[in-house]
């Protein structure tokens, strides 16, 4: 079974602009977050979907959204770019995003630099 | 607030030890736990999970063992591996999936 799919792998943009990401998930997995990974700050939530709903939201200024398709694929958008958003930006997914029941999987990220 | 913290920062074992990781906690409410290994490159990779209702529990070379008295939780691998080097996250996962990670620990391997 193919795991978490994120493209593209590295970006490059400038400040101001805006971007998005994409994530499929495992197949099956209904279930989708995001975690931005930077040294700093290590591992931190952005936001989870679940049937094209997003039911969690971590503590990131309203610039970053997301959403979640029929077919549960996600994408994220972060718009008016700043060079604090360079970061790994990860992509998991899991069966239904219940409590200990389906861990998350992740997918090796998107690798986004903001000159 | 919620915090999850690790002890250590790195690591160093030779091949064929036996490696323990720790990590605090400081949610009580927290009842599920889970371990991620992270290599250069590539996104955490599952490892072990456990719940709070649990003590201890074991898998493929890997134990984690959960001591919520004092909300610490370890991850053991034996006769650890060149192919163990990386970082090791723990996290709480506080509800829908919301993980709060640790800082990871690294790990290094010498032959």
């Amino acid at each position: 079974k193919a795991g978490v799919t994120q493209t593209p792998r590295y970006l490059i943009k400038t400040r101001g602009q805006q971007v998005t990401l994409s994530c499929s998930p495992i197949s099956g997995h209904r279930s989708v977050s995001w975690y931005q990974q930077t040294p700093g700050q290590g591992l931190q939530f952005l936001f989870e979907y679940f049937s094209e709903t997003q039911r969690n939201k971590g503590n990131f200024p309203g610039r970053f959204s997301g959403r979640q398709f029929s077919n549960s694929r996600s994408e994220m958008n972060v718009s008016t770019l700043e060079l604090g958003d360079s970061a790994l930006y990860l992509c998991a997914s899991s069966l239904d995003g219940g409590l200990g029941d389906s861990p998350l999987h992740f997918g090796n990220g998107t690798r986004l630099t903001v000159t | 607030g919620e915090s999850v913290g690790l002890h250590l920062p790195t690591l160093s074992v030779q091949e064929g030890d036996n490696s323990i990781i720790n990590c605090a906690y400081s949610n009580s409410a927290s009842d599920y736990f889970i371990w991620y290994k992270q290599e250069s490159g590539k996104g955490p990779q599952f490892i072990i999970d456990i719940r709070s209702n649990m003590d201890k529990r074991q898998g493929q070379r890997v134990t984690v063992l959960l001591n919520k008295t004092v909300k610490h939780l370890s991850l053991q691998i034996a006769a650890t591996q060149p192919g163990d080097s990386a970082v090791y996250f723990c996290a709480e996962n506080t509800g829908f999936q919301k993980l709060v990670f640790g800082t990871g620990t690294r790990l290094l391997v010498s032959p």
